[in-house]
């Protein structure tokens, strides 16, 4: 079946610290892969995706990579700001119209 | 602008009581989704619509009815057979087939007293 495995959180940084948000997935077939963000009391707003095997999504400072060997798609980031703390989920589309989510990893970022 | 408009904002019923959350989208998807959000959890599927007049359960179907008699709307039920009712409710978007991504709107949030 498919699945959305991302690491627990809170995450807690300090300002201009790298981030890393790991997520694997488990999925039939040739899934396209979303990091979504979440800010209190909002919708999901896609931060970036990766629709093939090596593509590497980036957005706003934010990367990541699809490792179909791994079956990974870890979220990064060089520097982080306040402004990033927020709830970020990983979610795969694998046909159908169907979308799998993550369970979400929260970021707190000190200033 | 495009985009998908999810209303109210904040909704307040008692219990014993059905209630109905509005979504819209002017994005022209095919495919439209129902998501409940509990405090620090994922998102779980309540129901999905591919086509207009017809959907399928997900994995908390329980409680819920939707219909699709129009591209653009997608509206949701939460009955009183729903035993915990009180979330957050997001509503989505995507085109059919290619290379989709999910909208989202700006959720509402049910709270049953």
């Amino acid at each position: 079946g498919n699945s959305v495995t991302q690491m627990e959180g809170p995450v807690t940084l300090s300002e201009e610290a790298f981030l890393t948000i790991n997520c694997t997935y488990t999925a039939t077939g040739y899934p396209s892969l979303f990091w979504y963000v979440q800010y209190p009391g909002e919708g999901l707003q896609l931060l970036l995706k990766a629709t093939k095997a090596d593509d590497k999504g980036s957005n706003k400072g934010f990367e990541a990579t699809y490792r179909k060997e791994t079956t990974s798609f870890h979220l990064e980031k060089g520097s982080v700001q306040v402004s990033d703390s927020a709830v970020y989920f990983c979610a795969l589309s694998a046909g159908f119209n169907k979308f799998y989510f993550g369970s979400g990893t929260k970021l707190n970022v000190k200033p | 602008d495009g985009g998908i408009t999810q209303s109210p904002k904040y909704l307040f019923r008692k219990e014993g009581q059905n209630v109905t959350l509005s979504c819209e989208q002017n994005l022209n998807h095919d495919a439209m989704y129902w998501y409940r959000q509990d405090p620090g959890q994922g998102l779980r599927l309540i129901y999905y619509s591919q086509i207009v007049n017809d959907f399928q359960k997900g994995d908390i179907a329980e409680g819920y009815s939707v219909s699709r008699e129009k591209k653009e709307s997608f509206p949701l039920t939460v009955t009183s057979a729903q035993k915990n009712p009180t979330a957050f409710y997001l509503c989505a978007s995507s085109i059919s087939g290619g290379d989709p991504e999910a909208f989202f709107g700006q959720g509402t949030r049910l709270t049953v007293v």
